[in-house]
């Protein structure tokens, strides 16, 4: 079964300052995707950002972006120039592709300071 | 705008007696997903559906049951709650072509 860890239980920032979310993941599958969800205060769930395993190149979404090492299972997320509304939880997901669900991180706690 | 509902957005109900949450979406997306969140933890996969097609999670008790009468509505029905069913309950739907998930509001369901 996948797993997928975030040892980070929470996090803080100054606003406006860069702010690395940290998760790793376990798998015996070579094709998969992987996730950031950002959760807010009002508990909908947000896709953040999505990476194919497949792809080499880092995915980016304006001030998100990534750091997959495959081999190392490793799938960080960066927030750049943080803002008051990044405030949130933040889950690292996996998935094996096609309809299977999420396999979720216990998630991170991003804090942002004014 | 195009979307992911669930209703309600608060339900108690009580020990043992039967609740019927609700899941609907204007996206006709292909696939529905319930998911359990307990306080502070991760959502957890109960079960979801492919079109008609119902796949149950292994570890998800008989308890819960769901229904997926067409593309547009999906149902989570708890048989007999308990204490210890009381969590928020994530709605999210899928389109075959990304399989990226769209999250509803959720339900935060309160077992008295």
């Amino acid at each position: 079964a996948q797993t997928v860890t975030q040892s980070q239980p929470e996090m803080s920032v100054q606003e406006a300052e860069t702010v690395t979310l940290s998760c790793t993941y376990d798998t015996s599958e070579s094709d998969y995707y992987l996730f950031w969800y950002k959760q807010p205060p009002s508990r909908q769930m947000i896709l953040v950002i999505r990476q194919e395993a497949y792809k080499q190149q880092n995915a980016t979404e304006n001030r998100f972006s990534v750091n997959f090492q495959k081999a190392a299972k490793s799938f960080s997320l960066k927030i750049s120039d943080s803002q008051l509304g990044d405030a949130a939880m933040y889950f690292c997901a996996y998935s094996g592709g096609g309809a299977d669900g999420l396999t979720f991180g216990k998630g991170t706690h991003l804090i942002i300071q004014p | 705008d195009a979307m992911v509902i669930q209703n309600p957005r608060y339900q108690v109900t009580q020990f043992g007696k039967p609740v019927t949450l609700s899941c609907s979406q204007t996206l006709n997306h292909n696939v529905m997903y319930w998911y359990q969140q307990k306080s502070s933890q991760a959502p957890k996969l109960l079960f979801h559906y492919y079109d008609k097609d119902f796949n149950n999670e292994a570890d998800t008790p008989d308890n819960f049951q769901s229904r997926r009468p067409n593309t547009s509505f999906c149902f989570l029905d708890i048989r007999s709650p308990g204490l210890g069913d009381a969590a928020m309950y994530l709605c999210a739907t899928a389109e075959k072509s990304t399989y990226e998930q769209y999250f509803g509001p959720g339900t935060r369901l309160t077992v008295t």
